[in-house]
């Protein structure tokens, strides 16, 4: 089993919709959390960190289940320029490390 | 601030050539890594130094070697490349302190092994 897994999608919405992607980690002592966004032939850049009480940012809200051990993010009112691939990202407690999911692709469509 | 640096963008190579990926950031940053990224399997570490002079394997380090030049340099070298390393590789850098766990990424390298 993967460490953190997602599904890759692709998600295809219309401009204005409400889209959700979950992701699932393994390790029930990982202690941080992260959304990094990756546009197509581009690098990965921080989208946002993910607190266990919940965070906005702007349109986006990414929420923690400690319990379930799954982290989500909604992006509400999409708009095209949201079109990536979106990486699940959870830090390692036992290596300090960081650990990618393999992404979900989202499409956003006129 | 140029941030991370990568070269080259992209390299061909055959089977049993050897290469070195040079990576450099001017962010003072502490902790530098080597990522390759293939379809469906995400970004998984290669190397990574956590610190000037220290260097630590990843999740897939056969293949490969690396050099943590100084604070600003960190190079991957394929010593005998096969086509299994046809892959997008990413350097990154972290400050890697309580306050950020933030990783900057460089632009990849786009390399093919035929």
């Amino acid at each position: 089993r993967k460490e953190v897994e997602q599904d890759p999608g692709p998600f295809n919405v219309p401009e204005g919709a409400t889209v959700a992607f979950n992701c699932t980690y393994s390790n029930s002592a990982s202690q941080s959390f992260f959304w990094y966004r990756q546009d197509c032939r581009k690098e990965p850049k921080l989208l946002m960190s993910v607190y266990s009480s919940g965070n906005e940012d702007g349109r986006f809200t990414a929420q923690l289940n400690r319990a379930s051990q799954y982290i989500s993010l909604l992006i509400r009112d999409s708009k095209l320029s949201d079109s990536a691939t979106y990486l699940c990202v959870v830090r390692s407690s036992n290596t300090g490390k960081l650990i990618f999911g393999q992404g979900t692709t989202l499409q956003v469509k006129p | 601030n140029a941030g991370v640096t990568q070269t080259p963008k992209f390299q061909v190579l055959k089977t049993g050539q050897s290469m070195t990926l040079q990576c450099a950031q001017d962010m003072n940053h502490n902790s530098m890594y080597w990522y390759r990224q293939d379809p469906g399997m995400g970004l998984r570490l290669i190397y990574y130094s956590a610190s000037e002079g220290t260097t630590d394997k990843g999740e897939v380090p056969n293949g490969y070697n690396v050099s943590r030049l100084n604070k600003r340099e960190f190079s991957l070298r394929l010593e005998s490349a096969a086509p299994s390393q046809t892959s997008v590789y990413f350097c990154a850098s972290s400050a890697f302190t309580s306050a950020s766990y933030e990783q900057y990424f460089g632009p990849g390298t786009r390399l093919t092994v035929t």
